[in-house]
């Protein structure tokens, strides 16, 4: 496996289920990200982690919740959800977080998620 | 916050031809900006990241270009082919955070 993988790649839930997302690179990255991107909307930042600490953390629901047990792996947790939040859940990495110019980020597949 | 708007929001052209899209962002106080490319229901593909230092970068058929202060960037297509229809995304990283801040995307329709 090389970049940035993403599993699953689809997923329905009802809004009782709990589920997970999970994400792992390949590419030696220390920083780690999972943004959302909704039908008509900009891709929206939900968590950033940067050497295994959460360090953005941009108003997102409780119901969703992050793990990130090392540098190369990052989860999703996935509880009571809306309707609302179906959308494709993207994740990337960077070489490192914040402070550094030369920040190119690479993105995996991304998990498509329909609540039902 | 910074806002980031890409024009025009669909594009149809003919095979071969030369083509702009544009990217333009309200704070001009960036670190770099990266353009990407994003096939439909899959992930993006980073085509090219300019530094705020920089004026323009090339890969191949492509090139990006920066204007920092005026809040304007163009990501140039030479010689279109039916293989580059996708949505194009603009993403500004700005100095305060670890975040980029996407446009909308341009949606881009070469025809044979």
């Amino acid at each position: 496996e090389t970049g940035v993988t993403q599993t699953p790649r689809h997923l329905v839930m009802g809004m009782t289920n709990k589920k997970s997302l999970k994400c792992e690179q390949h590419l030696g990255h220390n920083a780690m990200y999972w943004y959302k991107q909704s039908a008509k909307k900009p891709l929206e930042l939900m968590f950033v982690y940067s050497l295994e600490e959460r360090v953005e953390n941009n108003s997102v629901p409780s119901r969703f919740s992050p793990e990130c047990p090392n540098s190369s792996h990052l989860f999703l947790h996935l509880h009571t959800l809306q309707p609302e939040d179906s959308a494709l859940y993207l994740c990337a990495s960077s070489p490192a977080g914040g402070g550094s110019s030369y920040n190119e980020q690479f993105f995996g597949p991304g998990t498509r998620l329909t609540v039902l | 916050k910074q806002e980031v708007t890409q024009i025009p929001a669909a594009l149809s052209v003919p095979e071969g031809e030369n083509l702009v899209l544009n990217c333009s962002f309200t704070d001009s106080a960036i670190y770099n900006l990266q353009w990407f490319r994003q096939d439909p229901g899959k992930g993006l593909t980073s085509l090219l990241l300019i530094q705020s230092s920089q004026r323009e970068q090339t890969s191949g058929r492509l090139n990006a270009s920066l204007d920092k202060s005026s809040g304007r960037s163009t990501l140039y297509i030479a010689a279109s082919q039916p293989g580059d229809s996708a949505t194009y995304l603009c993403a500004v990283r700005t100095d305060s955070g670890y975040a980029l801040n996407f446009g909308k995307g341009t949606s881009l329709l070469v025809t044979p």
